[in-house]
């Protein structure tokens, strides 16, 4: 168990919704980053925040935002999703004495339909 | 840019055939180079963060080393339960985000 958390393990919606993929740091961490894995591409970083402000940005599409909230916690949310949008989400934090290593999240499989 | 490749692709190993995983990198300073371990469905588990050339980790059948252009997983007499998809990373010393490579699907077949 890495000690981040991710709600909900699934999620199954359909074409042209919003989702919002919630996710929990291990303790003591600051900074929490998300990805995207799809069969097809691998493990694409998407994201990161440090201590409530976004420090990096990766692959993330414009329907794509996220937020870190003063408790740590993070949400990512997906809006006019597509049929690729299908993945799995993973969250991964780094920081309290960890050095540089990200610890995942189990990830949210989004399916849309 | 940073760029990750992981060879092979996949790997069918005999339980006790001890090899070797390659993951070769291009990065504009070496912050760190991270090893995970990812079985389906999953998320990926930490294994080693190597941070210079030369530099050796190890932990239980499994041993990772570093030079400045590539990175070797050494698996010594694996088990069935070695069976997963290994994942090599890289962090530049200008960004925080890491560059995956594609992975290497490990089958240990008892």
């Amino acid at each position: 168990d890495s000690g981040v958390t991710q709600t909900p393990k699934h999620l199954i919606t359909a074409t042209g919704q919003r989702v919002t993929l919630r996710c929990s740091p291990r303790s003591g961490d600051l900074s929490v980053y998300w990805y995207q894995q799809s069969l097809d591409q691998g493990l694409q970083f998407l994201i990161q925040y440090y201590n409530g402000e976004e420090r990096a940005k990766g692959n993330i599409l414009e329907r794509f935002s996220a937020q870190q909230f003063p408790d740590l916690h993070s949400e990512l949310n997906l809006s006019s999703l597509e049929l690729g949008d299908s993945a799995l989400y993973f969250c991964a934090s780094s920081g309290r004495g960890s050095g540089n290593t990200q610890y995942f999240g189990p990830g949210t499989r989004l399916t849309v339909l | 840019e940073d760029q990750v490749t992981q060879s092979p692709e996949a790997l069918r190993l005999q339980e006790g055939e001890s090899s070797s995983l390659n993951c070769s990198y291009t990065v504009s300073g070496l912050r760190g180079l991270f090893w995970y371990r990812q079985d389906p469905g999953k998320g990926p588990e930490f294994l080693f963060t190597l941070y210079s050339a030369g530099e050796e980790k190890e932990k239980e059948r499994l041993k990772a080393t570093l030079t400045k252009k590539e990175s070797f997983l050494h698996i010594t007499a694996p088990k069935p339960e070695d069976s997963a998809t290994y994942l090599c990373a890289v962090q530049d010393n200008y960004g925080q985000n890491f560059v995956f490579g594609p992975g290497t699907r490990l089958s240990v077949l008892p």
